[in-house]
């Protein structure tokens, strides 16, 4: 079992539509969890992190954590086409170390 | 004014040949992170350092080296390159608990 894991997609959602990623991860433990956005040839970005269960909202943006299941997932609302990129979800692990553990992305494609 | 920076961001060489990545940040960060993301967008942990010592060293082959003179830069040589190291390479840096990770722009290896 993937330590974070992402559908790879691509997802394709219209242009003002609601675009929902998911990610579930193995490590019980897990405190932190984040939220990165890439462009294809760019950087990973921060767009969210989350801390405690439930949800958390920034703009467009909410991320919801479920910790019982484990689950944590980011929902865009009003999708633009600008959103279209691969989102990232990263887990820190339960270790001492500061160590991120990142999924393999989820592509998503907003249709104009 | 860039907060992570990395040298070069291109880089095409032969197998065989010894090549460094350079990489540099002006946020005061103390912990800053190599990670190898390959053609199918997985990033992984290759190495980490906290002021200057060495506190992540995941199951990388030792023709990689890092090297951190301070803790503001962490460099990466990398010996007798084969064309499996091949991948974007990316320096990031935190600071302490918020885990927040500032990425740089990536280097791309191709090894011919």
């Amino acid at each position: 079992q993937k330590e974070v894991e992402q559908n790879s997609g691509p997802l394709s959602v219209p242009e003002g539509a609601i675009a929902s990623l998911n990610c579930t991860y193995s490590d019980r433990g897990s405190q932190s969890f984040f939220w990165y956005r890439q462009y294809s040839g760019k950087s990973p970005e921060l767009i969210m992190s989350i801390y405690s269960n439930g949800d958390k909202e920034d703009g467009r943006f909410t991320a919801q954590l479920n910790k019982a299941s484990q689950y944590v997932s980011l929902l865009i609302r009003d999708s633009q086409p600008s959103d279209s990129a691969t989102y990232l979800c990263a887990v820190k692990g339960s270790g001492a170390t500061n160590k991120l553990i990142f999924g393999t992305g989820t592509l998503l494609a907003v249709q104009p | 004014d860039t907060a992570v920076s990395q040298t070069p961001k291109y880089l095409v060489t032969q197998m065989g040949n010894d090549k460094s990545i350079k990489c540099e940040q002006n946020l005061g960060h103390d912990t800053m992170y190599w990670y190898k993301q390959d053609s199918k967008k997985f990033l992984k942990i290759m190495f980490s350092y906290n002021n200057k010592e060495l506190i992540i060293n995941e199951t990388v082959p030792n023709r990689f080296s890092p090297k951190s003179p301070d803790k503001a830069h962490l460099n990466l040589h990398i010996n007798s390159l084969e064309l499996g190291d091949s991948a974007v390479y990316f320096c990031a840096s935190s600071q302490g608990a918020t885990m927040s990770y500032t990425f740089g722009s990536g280097t791309r290896l191709t090894v011919v």
